[in-house]
């Protein structure tokens, strides 16, 4: 079965500052990757997703992950937050193998200071 | 536009109480999920399903059930409901095929007293 951990309970980072946010998972086998916000009060908004080809994939509002088998990551970056990038971050898996079960981390605060 | 939509957005029950929480998606997809968020723990598994009348067990089941009436209507049913099922559910729903991320609700904010 697969799981996921995010290492990083709480990030506080200045606005204009590069963060990574960390993620990594366990299973042997093809998976699906994918990212996610929350914003306070609100559903969890897609960031963006990796299954296959390129390891860097881009998502909305300048964010890109980097994907590594070798490490069994999947961490996600952005060169220069802002304040409305304030929120908590999931990580989330999907085991390729027809069920579409997804498993999510605990997610990451991230807090930006203006 | 793709949606999913939960109701009520907030509800209040004693123990032992009876809930149904709702969940509508009108995106033709086949898969729809149950999930529970609580603080350190992330978003949790409750039940899935791929299409109407198909349920599956997710990781933490227990004292929960649920039924896919349709393919848009996906139900949560607490029948005695504990202060531990305190907590922010969230419904997605999810094509089941190609590569394509879940789509999620706005939530339930459940609390029981």
């Amino acid at each position: 079965t697969q799981t996921v951990s995010q290492s990083d309970a709480h990030v506080t980072v200045f606005e204009g500052d590069s963060v990574e946010l960390r993620c990594n998972y366990s299973y042997g086998g093809s998976i699906y990757l994918s990212w996610y916000i929350q914003h306070h009060g609100h559903g969890l908004q897609f960031l963006l997703k990796y299954y296959s080809g390129n390891p860097v994939v881009q998502g909305v509002n300048g964010f890109e992950a980097e994907f590594s088998k070798s490490d069994s990551s999947f961490h996600l970056r952005k060169a220069s937050v802002h304040w409305s990038d304030s929120a908590v971050y999931f990580c989330a898996v999907s085991a390729n193998t027809g069920n579409y079960k997804y498993v999510f981390g605990a997610g990451t605060r991230l807090k930006v200071i203006a | 536009e793709a949606a999913v939509t939960q109701s009520p957005r907030n509800k209040v029950t004693v123990t032992g109480g009876n809930v149904t929480l709702s969940c509508r998606q009108t995106n033709s997809h086949n898969y729809m999920y149950w999930y529970r968020q609580d603080t350190g723990h992330g978003l949790r598994l409750i039940h899935y399903s791929y299409g109407a009348g198909n349920l599956q067990i997710g990781d933490v089941p227990d004292g929960y059930k649920a039924t896919r009436t349709t393919q848009e209507d996906f139900f949560l049913l607490l029948e005695l409901a504990s202060p531990s099922q305190t907590s922010l559910y969230f419904c997605a729903s999810n094509p089941g095929q190609g590569t394509q991320a879940p789509l999620f609700g706005e939530g339930t904010r459940l609390s029981v007293l």
